[in-house]
């Protein structure tokens, strides 16, 4: 079966700092792979979206960039965090015909 | 536009109460249906699903039947627990291809106190 693998658990950063946070999938190849945030007292927002090795979709503009070096692995960066860029980030991923299966999650503070 | 509109929280229930999360969509298609938990500190996994109309979706004593006549995809439990608390999601997906094809509710948290 599927499962996402997400790190770290928790990150607390300054603003201005730089951001990665890494997402790998394991029990399906190819999958199509996701990055959310769910900011405090908001629902989920999709952020990018990949279909491939190198193809990255953006959802909403912002201060946030994805990169998918390898089939399995979903990166989320930032050059410069900003305060707002605070929430729970979520990867999630699927494979042909399967539901989204998601990460455990980054909380993410920026002071 | 395709969407799923849910019910706001947040729920506070006592321990053995019936619970109904209402949740209605908007969709060109024709969507499967799902419910995701967010139990606290941790990622979402997904509750039951629907995949076609009249389709009762069920799982861990939860319930959703999908109304095509209606649009809607109601979470019901006939008896809650304090373990049930968590944020609950609507989700729709069409079966169209593409990565952008899923969509989400805003979350309800339900918190059951004993």
């Amino acid at each position: 079966s599927q499962t996402i693998h997400q790190w770290p658990a928790t990150l607390v950063q300054p603003v201005g700092s730089p951001l990665s946070l890494e997402c790998t999938v394991e029990g399906t190849s190819n999958p199509n792979l996701y990055w959310y945030r769910q900011a405090a007292g908001r629902g989920l927002q999709l952020l990018f979206y990949s279909v491939g090795i190198g193809q990255i979709s953006s959802e909403v503009p912002q201060n946030l960039s994805a990169s998918r070096p390898q089939d399995r692995q979903f990166i989320l960066s930032s050059k410069k965090l900003l305060l707002s860029d605070s929430g729970f980030y979520l990867c999630a991923g699927t494979g042909f015909g399967s539901p989204l299966h998601f990460g455990n999650g980054t909380r993410l503070t920026v002071t | 536009g395709d969407s799923v509109t849910q019910m706001e929280g947040p729920v506070t229930l006592s321990e053995e109460a019936f619970l109904t999360i209402n949740c209605t969509y908007t969709a060109t298609g024709y969507p499967s249906l799902f419910w995701y938990v967010q139990y606290p500190g941790e990622g979402l996994q997904l509750l039951l699903k629907a995949t076609k109309a009249d389709d009762k979706g069920s799982n861990k004593g939860f319930e959703a039947t999908y109304r095509k006549e209606t649009t809607s995809f109601h979470l019901e439990k006939g008896s809650v627990q304090v373990s049930d608390s968590a944020v609950y999601f609507c989700a729709l997906s069409l079966p169209a291809t593409g990565a952008n094809n899923l969509f989400f509710g805003t979350g309800t948290r339900l918190t059951v106190i004993p």
